[in-house]
């Protein structure tokens, strides 16, 4: 049973656009989230993380939102950028121990 | 450069055969984990490690999987008599306990034919 999900297999947008990555989850107690950027060949590399007690945290261009009633977070990139394109994973833990990834979003930002 | 290393990057190998991946990792983490991902899928817990102790594992690890960390440094992945469902990256990540930010390796093709 996928405890974290991912619905949109891939996402395209315009450069200079926002780009919004979704992510639901089923277990409430799950208290801390993350996004991971993939490129091919690479391993997951981190950028940017949310606890439960917050509904937003923003880095530069990246802001993830958290709506805990809904068991749903997303990722928003403003201005999106090429470089940008990329598998994006979002991971949830309730113990700081084990993280249950989602499928990954395959963004394609378009110049 | 002192990231996350796994060797081989890829493996290929006959069903039957046993395999090992081995993983270095970030050499002031204490805490290392140990992924499964499939095509279209995301990176799936397996098992980790706080310093030398295995402290979880999946129950997707079945008998023919062991993991060591025998020193509290690198770690090894063996599979015994592999499966083609074993097809997979073996991704290897690295942490400090109380920082929840993991640092992934490149990750260890495995083909099994």
């Amino acid at each position: 049973d996928q405890q974290v999900k991912q619905n949109s297999p891939s996402l395209s947008v315009q450069e200079g656009r926002i780009s919004i990555l979704n992510c639901d989850y089923t277990n409430s107690m799950f208290d801390y989230f993350l996004w991971y950027k993939k490129y091919p060949a690479e391993g997951p590399t981190f950028l940017i993380s949310i606890s439960s007690i917050k509904d937003k945290n923003e880095d530069g261009r990246f802001t993830v939102f958290l709506n805990k009633s809904a068991k749903h977070l997303s990722l928003h990139i403003v201005p999106s950028q090429p470089g940008d394109s990329a598998v994006y994973f979002c991971a949830a833990s309730a113990d700081f121990n084990k993280f249950y990834f989602g499928s990954g979003t395959k963004l394609n930002v378009k110049p | 450069d002192t990231g996350v290393s796994q060797d081989p990057r890829h493996k290929i190998t006959k069903r039957g055969q046993n395999v090992t991946f081995r993983c270095d990792p970030i050499s002031e983490h204490n805490r290392l984990y140990w992924y499964r991902q499939t095509l279209g899928q995301g990176p799936e817990f397996l098992t980790y490690f706080q310093n030398e102790a295995q402290l979880e594992k999946s129950r997707l690890l079945s008998d023919r999987f062991s993991a060591e960390r025998p020193k509290g440094s690198f770690s090894t992945l063996e599979i015994q008599r592999t499966e083609q469902g074993d097809s997979a990256m073996y991704l290897c990540a690295s942490s400090w306990t109380g920082d929840n930010e993991q640092f992934f390796g490149p990750g260890t093709r495995l083909t099994v034919l």
